[in-house]
């Protein structure tokens, strides 16, 4: 158990679905990422907020959209999904964003099926 | 952008037998942290390297950090098969607003 907890840990849905993934963070960081892990890319990092804002984007299809309402909790909003969207989704703090304290927590993830 | 190359992709061993990672970044890098994940687990902090030529052991895990402070290794003695899984190192860019870049891992498999 790291203090950072991912809802639902499997999801499965149709490409016209929407639905979203929920992260919560109980060690009082700054920094909260999301990641997608894929036989592909094994860990693709996708979006990271500090202090609620965004500070990164890695080129990630508008299709995902990141919501982060207090430095506790991220989402990440599922829209008109593709099946090669299908992977384990990764959700991680740290104290901060940059700096050397930066080692980050992971959740258990979230393994979406897309069909 | 900052590239940080980690081989071998895989690695099988028998029982005790040694075992390293070797882990290179295109740019000098601010520090290192090493994690492991274990199969269908989440990556877990298992260290971070900051000084030059920095040498840290946990029981039989050794980690070391270059000169240079472009590559990082992590060796293992005498592996068990809680060893298996894969290990994966980020490093950080050596500027101010720096953020840690990860490697695609190195997945070990333990033959008892």
């Amino acid at each position: 158990e790291t203090g950072v907890t991912q809802t639902p840990r499997h999801l499965v849905m149709g490409m016209t679905n929407k639905k979203s993934l929920k992260c919560e963070q109980h060690l009082g960081h700054n920094a909260m990422y999301w990641y997608k892990q894929s036989a592909k890319k094994p860990l693709e990092l996708m979006f990271v907020y500090s202090l609620e804002e965004r500070v990164e984007n890695n080129s990630v299809p508008s299709r995902f959209s990141p919501e982060c309402p207090n430095s506790s909790h991220l989402f990440l909003h599922l829209h008109t999904l593709q099946p090669e969207d299908s992977a384990l989704y990764l959700c991680a703090s740290s104290q901060a964003a940059v700096g050397p304290y930066n080692e980050q927590f992971f959740g258990p993830g979230t393994r979406l099926t897309v069909l | 952008g900052q590239q940080v190359m980690q081989i071998p992709q895989y690695q099988h061993v028998q029982e005790g037998e040694d075992f390293t990672t070797y882990c290179n970044s295109s740019t000098t890098l601010s520090n290192i942290q090493w994690y492991k994940q274990r199969p269908g687990g989440h990556p877990v902090f298992l260290i971070q390297l900051v000084k030059s030529g920095e040498v840290k052991k946990q029981k039989r895990l050794t980690f070391q950090f270059g000169e240079a402070k472009k590559n990082s290794s992590l060796h293992i003695t005498a592996t068990q098969t809680t060893d298996v899984g894969t290990y994966f190192c980020a490093g950080r860019a050596n500027t101010n607003a720096g953020k840690s870049t990860f490697g695609d891992g190195t997945t070990l498999t333990v033959k008892p």
